[in-house]
């Protein structure tokens, strides 16, 4: 019963560092999504993958780049690290039925200095 | 632009009485209302929603109503218990996208 697993738990990058957060999901679901939550915000969408080999920009997307590797799994890059990505990142996924919610993983807490 | 508010930061509610939590919404296009919870390190979890077509949907403690004319959602706790005490999401969908408000962070005093 995993759901939705978001690897690391928390990261301390340098700015201009580069890294990759990862997610899977065991749900056999078809969408994906990253989004960010920042004191006082709600989430917010950076990408997200309708499909396997289909990914658009969200809300937020610039400063990030995603791949869908496969349908199981959403990875979330940044290429050079800047303080203001310091932030909460959470995947989730979501069946493709009429009124489905998305599920959430437990997210990443980044930190960039 | 943000398209879903939550107008209330924080509520503070009595163990057993009814916490009420208001959400209000400017897209027309939203199909599809959600309410989510969420505990400190943990991800949100799915609570409640409500299809743009119907007007309330109750589950156990939780309910929720839908006044679309006012384009504006509730969520309805009855009776409050501590371990409610976490923030509440209001979300909105459309186009296979979800719209978060800021949230409200609910305390239940024993």
């Amino acid at each position: 019963n995993a759901g939705v697993t978001q690897t690391p738990k928390f990261q301390v990058l340098k700015t201009g560092q580069s890294m990759t957060l990862q997610c899977a999901q065991d749900m056999n679901h078809n969408s994906m999504y990253w989004y960010r939550q920042d004191p006082g915000m709600g989430l917010r969408l950076i990408y997200y993958s309708a499909s396997e080999g289909t990914t658009d920009k969200g809300e937020v997307p610039n400063g990030y780049n995603v791949s869908r590797l496969n349908k199981r799994e959403f990875s979330l890059r940044l290429e050079s690290a800047a303080p203001s990505q310091t932030s909460v990142y959470f995947c989730a996924s979501r069946r493709d039925s009429l009124n489905q919610p998305q599920h959430f993983g437990d997210g990443t807490r980044l930190s960039i200095l | 632009d943000q398209q879903v508010k939550q107008n209330s930061p924080s509520l503070s509610v009595q163990e057993g009485r009814i916490s009420i939590l208001n959400c209000d919404y400017t897209n027309s296009m939203f199909d599809y209302f959600l309410w989510y919870k969420k505990y400190p390190a943990e991800g949100p979890t799915f609570l409640i929603s409500i299809s743009s077509i119907k007007d309330k949907n109750e589950d156990g403690r939780f309910t929720v109503f839908l006044n679309k004319s006012a384009k504006h959602l509730s969520l309805h706790i009855v009776p409050s218990q501590p371990g409610d005490s976490a923030v509440y999401f209001c979300a909105a969908h459309a186009d296979y996208k979800l719209s978060f408000g800021a949230g409200t962070t609910v305390t239940v005093r024993a």
